[in-house]
């Protein structure tokens, strides 16, 4: 399968400072990439969408001003969690898709974000 | 109706038995279907995708899916204790939803030795 990598796995952060968080697809071009969030014991909530070159899609209740996201090339997309505040801890996870693979997500190993 | 539905769990199973996942989706226009492990912690990983009707076998995997019916299931035979794990259920409905994948809440799988 196709490799995903995610830069930090851990990051603790104060209230109000900023976090970035890279995504990179090692061995393959990502034509659009996906930023999920997890919180324990729930299941994954898709919080954008983004292709290279072009603005990300946000889901519906996902604040865009606070998780800017930045895809500026095919193998590498950021997150970066503005003002971030204790309730936006939780686990990040990017996923890649590529052209033909017919919709398959691979996913980055995650990070895991504790605002104190 | 949750537009992709599984059973939560947990499925126990006994080491080497069949567990069987079952998921049933809304959309009737969903074209693509997957199967993704995630243990305790850890990130989805892809384990299997299905796009036509019938049985597709990958090693102790196999996935059914019956558009008709609108359900994917999941059988892992052999089940081993590292099988232990939250198998989730993804569909990607149709062209409107580009390449987004609707995630089920996923079924928590014990195997027990």
């Amino acid at each position: 399968g196709a490799v995903v990598s995610q830069h930090p796995s851990r990051v603790i952060c104060k209230s109000g400072t900023s976090v970035k968080i890279e995504c990179r697809s090692l061995d393959f071009q990502a034509t659009t990439m996906f930023w999920y969030r997890q919180f324990p014991k729930q299941s994954l909530m898709l919080m954008a969408t983004s292709n290279e070159g072009s603005k990300a899609t946000y889901e519906q209740g996902v604040e865009k001003d606070k998780f800017l996201i930045n895809h500026a090339s095919l193998t590498l997309s950021t997150l970066t969690v503005t003002s971030a505040h204790p309730e936006d801890s939780s686990f990040y996870i990017c996923s890649a898709t590529g052209t033909g693979f017919y919709y398959e997500q691979y996913f980055g190993p995650g990070t895991r974000l504790t605002v104190t | 109706q949750k537009e992709v539905e599984q059973n939560s769990g947990p499925l126990s199973v006994p080491e080497g038995a069949i567990a069987s996942l079952n998921c049933t989706y809304s959309d009737r226009g969903s074209q693509s279907f997957f199967w993704y492990r995630q243990y305790s912690g850890k990130s989805p990983e892809l384990i299997m995708s299905i796009y036509s009707n019938g049985d597709k076998e990958d090693g102790r995997f196999t996935a059914q899916l019956n558009k008709a019916s609108q359900y994917v299931s999941l059988l892992i035979r052999d089940s081993q204790p590292s099988d232990s794990a939250t198998y989730l259920c993804a569909v990607n409905k149709d062209s409107a939803a580009g390449n987004k994948l609707t995630f089920g809440g996923g079924t928590r799988v014990l195997v027990k030795p």
